[in-house]
């Protein structure tokens, strides 16, 4: 039982390049979430999946896409990273209307 | 006001100490509580709910109090493993978890 796991771990990228961070749980959780965590920020919520097949907006919405694939993996797309960007993003996920969430290690992602 | 706010410290306190931290949040409306615990450069993971009547868990207590609106989390015998980042979690909805907010933490070191 991996829980809550994220690929990948580090990344950089150039400011225009895209690319998806991958989510996937493996507790039979409904919901996910994608947040970002910054420096004097603290968590902010991106996007999140209450159940297969429904995604919605969070507080930082705005430069990111997300999918979830099915029960298990929620990803999030950057289709052209900025330096704004540059963040450590969590994948979380609960099960049913519990409120404990269980987060994934984190991406480290840099933007230069 | 800040939805969410805690002394960011650090608290630096001896092997063996009490400590106490407070987080005030703004919403009289708030439904529930917790205190999550984040590792250096780990995810934040739950160290306990925050219940009307307080509630203990070995080392642990947690108390809320609505009248001021905020909630604390008290440490006694502190072991060097204490130290982490302790982040207040405030859920102004009941039985919707999408829009927790987030405190930005309060940092423990405890010294040998």
């Amino acid at each position: 039982n991996a829980g809550v796991t994220q690929t990948p771990k580090f990344q950089v990228l150039k400011t225009g390049q895209s690319m998806t961070l991958q989510c996937a749980q493996d507790m039979n959780h409904n919901s996910m979430y994608w947040y970002r965590q910054d420096p004097g920020m603290g968590l902010r919520l991106i996007y999140y999946s209450a159940s297969e097949g429904t995604t919605d907006k969070g507080e930082v919405p705005n430069g990111y896409n997300v999918s979830r694939l099915n029960k298990r993996e929620f990803s999030l797309r950057l289709e052209s990273a900025a330096p704004s960007q540059t963040s450590v993003y969590f994948c979380a996920s609960v099960r049913g209307t519990q409120e404990t969430q269980y987060f994934g290690p984190g991406t480290r992602l840099l933007v230069l | 006001r800040k939805e969410v706010e805690q002394d960011p410290g650090p608290f630096n306190v001896p092997e063996g100490a009490t400590v106490a931290f407070n987080c005030t949040y703004s919403n009289s409306a708030s439904q529930s509580f917790f205190w999550y615990r984040q590792d250096c450069r780990k995810e934040p993971k739950l160290l306990m709910s925050v219940y009307s009547s307080g509630n203990e868990d070995g080392r642990f207590t947690a108390q809320l109090n609505r009248a001021s609106q905020y909630i604390s989390l008290l440490i006694r015998d502190s072991k060097l493993s204490d130290s982490a980042t302790y982040l207040c979690v405030v859920n102004p909805n009941a039985g919707n978890n999408r829009k927790l907010i987030w405190g930005l933490g309060t940092s423990l070191a405890v010294n040998p």
